[in-house]
């Protein structure tokens, strides 16, 4: 059965800290990892990783593959208290629904 | 990407009723999708959304409590029947695409 596991489930940090966000996968025929940003109701998009190695970036946020490892992380620099959320890692095989992880709630306090 | 449009965007019922979520596309989508979020949880899969045929519902979900209808590749409804407070959660609908997954803007569902 295809898996999705995050860690840590929870953080808090304080503004300006930096903090890396966990999430290992088991999918059968993988295709891609995808990170989300869940503030109330709908998951934003923020990252669709498919090769090893290859870092995305977008201001402050970044992510980076191990299709070795099977392995994501996400990285947030100078964190604010916008940065506030829950954070959804999900693996995709293809035509198929996404898997998702427990998610990580974090938590930036001024 | 996609832009879904989805509504209610909240709604409070009374146990027993139903309430039917519809979801919007600005774009013909294959991959239609509805997830269910329970208070505190990550999301769960409830079923597919096939077009021109039934939806295919994952394990723990039937069609008789949560009804799926998939007349077009724009559109979608999902009704979550005869509620209880159990079905108190969030509920999206997604579709998927080459370049990735967009979500509708949910619904927040309270059973009184």
């Amino acid at each position: 059965e295809d898996k999705v596991v995050q860690s840590p489930l929870s953080l808090v940090v304080h503004e300006g800290d930096t903090v890396t966000l966990n999430c290992s996968y088991e999918v059968t025929n993988f295709r891609s990892l995808l990170w989300y940003k869940q503030e109330k109701k709908a998951p934003t998009f923020l990252f669709m990783l498919t090769s090893s190695g290859i870092e995305k970036k977008s201001g402050r946020l970044s992510s980076i593959l191990d299709k070795k490892e099977l392995f994501s992380i996400l990285n947030i620099t100078a964190t604010q208290t916008g940065d506030s959320a829950v954070y959804l890692c999900a693996g995709n095989s293809g035509n198929t629904p996404l898997v998702f992880g427990k998610g990580t709630r974090l938590s930036v306090i001024a | 990407s996609a832009v879904i449009s989805q509504k209610p965007s909240r709604d409070i019922c009374q146990r027993g009723t139903s309430l039917t979520i519809q979801c919007q596309v600005d774009s013909q989508v294959t991959m239609m999708f509805w997830y269910r979020q329970q208070p505190g949880q990550s999301l769960t899969l409830i079923a597919t959304a096939n077009q021109g045929s039934e939806a295919t519902y994952e394990s723990g979900f039937v069609i008789d409590k949560f009804p799926i209808s998939r007349p077009n590749l724009t559109f979608s409804t999902l009704t979550v029947s005869n509620m209880s407070p159990e079905d108190s959660s969030i509920y999206l609908c997604s579709v998927g695409q080459t370049y990735g997954y967009t979500f509708g803007s949910g619904t927040r569902l309270t059973v009184v």
